[in-house]
Formats: structure tokens, C-alpha cells, sequence
């Protein structure tokens, strides 16, 4: 069985500062990992995913995730951030064999105030 | 041209009842997924159907009864509706069943039990 941690269930941070939201997770499986973004009201997308290869994933609007197996973490990224990325941000898991089955964590508020 | 689409919306009913949120994606996906939301905003799959076939059903109380009639569609039935059912429901598709997918999610029902 996989779990996932999301250590900061809100981060306040003011526009144009970078940020950093923290995810660690535990399976005794090799996984995938995943960032979800969920905007107020609505349904969650997908910002970026890890399969394999190089650690540093980008993606959209900007933000980015380093996979570090040894620390067992999956944290997400973003230089400069604007008061439109103010929503919910999930980590997940997903075991690479079988079917997919999304394991989450229990989400970061951020919160980008001008 | 929503990608997956719910109805309701919003759906408020007394304990008891009996209710059914309806999902459909227009994005050719072979699998979809229900998931619920509680207040905390802690994201757990609840059942999973590839091709019309159920493959992933957690530990859901059997009162919640989904059915897939064609594999563009998931409708979600809960019988005898309980205050504990309150939350967010979200159903999402994705191409197939590989773990290393993307998953694309409706824009959620909010199910209130009074």
C-alpha cells in the first residue's frame, strides 16, 4: 500500500515570491507521482508527473517537482508565483504495475496574497 | 465541448433518499473513475471501470451502487443517503487503465444530506 504526506496544509506567501509545497510518500512499490491542482470550485487538472528519467519535471504555469527517491519526496516548485495560483494542490501516487489507482495526499492551500 | 461533465451540480436531499449523479466524458477514454471529497478536502477513489468492466471497488458501503451502460458514461446510485455521505463527488476519465496516465475530473457534485 502507498501513502503520501503533505507536511503544510496551508502556505501564505505574497505575489512574485517563490514557493515550494512539500510531498513525501511511502510504498514498498516502485510508483509514479503526480501533482494535481484543484482552482476554487472546480474539478483538479494535472500540473506535472514523474514516470521516469530525469528528476527535474517541469510543468505548466510555470511550476516544476524534483523527485529524490532516497528522501522519498516530490517537491513542487514555482520561482515566482501569481495571485492566480492561489488554489488546492495535491500530490498522488500511483503503483506502476496494475491498474492505475491514484493514491492522494491530503492537499496544500496556497495562498498568494499582492 | 466539457471535456467530463456532472449532473447535478449541487444536490441537496434528506436522509434516507435515494439519489444519482450522472458523469459522461466526450474524450473517447476507456476508463473512469468516481471519487469523493470529504470537508477536509481528502480526494479517495471509490470505484474504477475500464471498458464497462468494474476493476477497482474500495471499501465503499454497498448502498453506493455505480453503473457504466456504455463507456463514455458512469452514473453514480446511493441508496438510503446518510449525513456521512456529504461531500464532493468527482468522477474522471483517463485513455486507458495504465498507472502512468493523466486523469481528467468533472467539476464535481456537492451532495448535502440534511
Amino acid at each position: 500500500a502507498q501513502s503520501v504526506t503533505q507536511l503544510d496544509s496551508q502556505v501564505p506567501v505574497f505575489e512574485e515570491a517563490p514557493v515550494e509545497l512539500r510531498c513525501n510518500y511511502s510504498s514498498s512499490v516502485s510508483v509514479y507521482l503526480f501533482w494535481y491542482v484543484q482552482y476554487p470550485n472546480q474539478g483538479l487538472q494535472l500540473l506535472l508527473k514523474y514516470l521516469s528519467g530525469s528528476t527535474l519535471v517541469k510543468g505548466i504555469n510555470g511550476f516544476e517537482a524534483e523527485f529524490n527517491k532516497s528522501q522519498t519526496s516530490f517537491h513542487l516548485r514555482k520561482p515566482s508565483v501569481h495571485i492566480s495560483d492561489t488554489a488546492e494542490y495535491f500530490c498522488a501516487v500511483s503503483d506502476q504495475a496494475g491498474f492505475q489507482k491514484l493514491v492522494f495526499g491530503t492537499g496544500t492551500r496556497l495562498l498568494v496574497s499582492p | 465541448d466539457t471535456a467530463v461533465s456532472q449532473t447535478p451540480k449541487y444536490l441537496v436531499t434528506q436522509m434516507g433518499n435515494d439519489k444519482s449523479i450522472k458523469c459522461e466524458q466526450n474524450l473517447g477514454h476507456d476508463t473512469m473513475y468516481w471519487y469523493k471529497q470529504d470537508s477536509k478536502k481528502f480526494l479517495k477513489i471509490m470505484f474504477s471501470y475500464n471498458n464497462k468492466e468494474l476493476i477497482i471497488n474500495e471499501t465503499v458501503p454497498n448502498r453506493f451502487s455505480p453503473k457504466s451502460p456504455d463507456k463514455a458514461h458512469l452514473n453514480l446510485h446511493i441508496n438510503s443517503l446518510e449525513l456521512g455521505d456529504s461531500a464532493v463527488y468527482f468522477c474522471a476519465s483517463s485513455p486507458d487503465r495504465d498507472p502512468y496516465n493523466e486523469q481528467f475530473f468533472g467539476p464535481g457534485t456537492r451532495l448535502t444530506v440534511l
